[in-house]
């Protein structure tokens, strides 16, 4: 069965700080990995796309990492500013062309 | 570039009506995806449409069916509403197969 855990479910830090959100899949025949963010009762934004040949890749102050030998993902994100407060999803596509949600990381981010 | 659209964006509904929710894509993107988001289950998937063909359905009830039009635009339609469906309805649109998939704002469904 193909599954998705974020660690950690929620996370608190101070203004400043940098960040590992982590992505764990079961099933590695993957396509590709998107991360997201989504704010409280809106769609999904797209963050990142790394594909499965790709290492990492990097927007900004977020860099996305991808192991697919071993499931896992990790998206970094440098010095937090309250405006990243936001829920933080990962969601590898597979050939079913469908992609498969974690939980999600719900970042919160103090002034 | 316009982003995905939904329309409506809000929806009441009573049990045992039916319910016909769209989704406009970007222009160009031919793939278009259709998720369901509750608090309990989170986000999963419902229909995936590729020039007007469904190439997956998830493991939804018959009641959830879909259909895509030949310029893109999709529309998923529930029947016999249970307070089940009441959840967030989210359409993504890609252009390629396998390339980065864009979120619509989503139709928030509430069955009474």
């Amino acid at each position: 069965k193909q599954e998705v855990t974020q660690i950690p479910a929620a996370l608190s830090v101070p203004e400043g700080e940098n960040l590992v959100l982590n992505c764990s899949f079961t099933d590695s025949a993957i396509y590709n990995l998107q991360w997201f963010r989504q704010d409280p009762g809106k769609g999904l934004t797209s963050l990142l796309l790394i594909q499965s040949s790709q290492r990492e890749q990097t927007s900004g102050r977020l860099n996305a990492s991808l192991d697919k030998s071993s499931g896992r993902s990790t998206l970094y994100i440098a010095a937090s500013q309250p405006g990243d407060s936001a829920t933080y999803l990962c969601a590898p596509l597979y050939s079913s062309y469908k992609l498969i949600f974690g939980s999600g990381t719900r970042l919160l981010v103090r002034p | 570039k316009a982003g995905v659209t939904q329309t409506p964006r809000y929806l009441i509904k009573t049990r045992g009506q039916q319910v016909t929710l769209s989704c406009s894509p970007i222009s160009g993107h031919r793939s278009v995806s259709w998720y369901q988001q509750t608090p309990g289950q989170g986000l999963q998937f419902l229909f995936e449409y590729f020039s007007e063909t469904q190439r997956n359905k998830g493991n939804f009830p018959g009641r959830f069916s879909g259909r895509q039009f030949s310029n893109s635009r999709s529309e998923m339609n529930v029947s016999t509403l249970e307070l089940g469906d009441s959840a967030l309805y989210l359409c993504a649109s890609s252009l390629a197969q396998y390339d980065t998939q864009y979120f619509g704002p989503g139709t928030r469904l509430t069955v009474l």
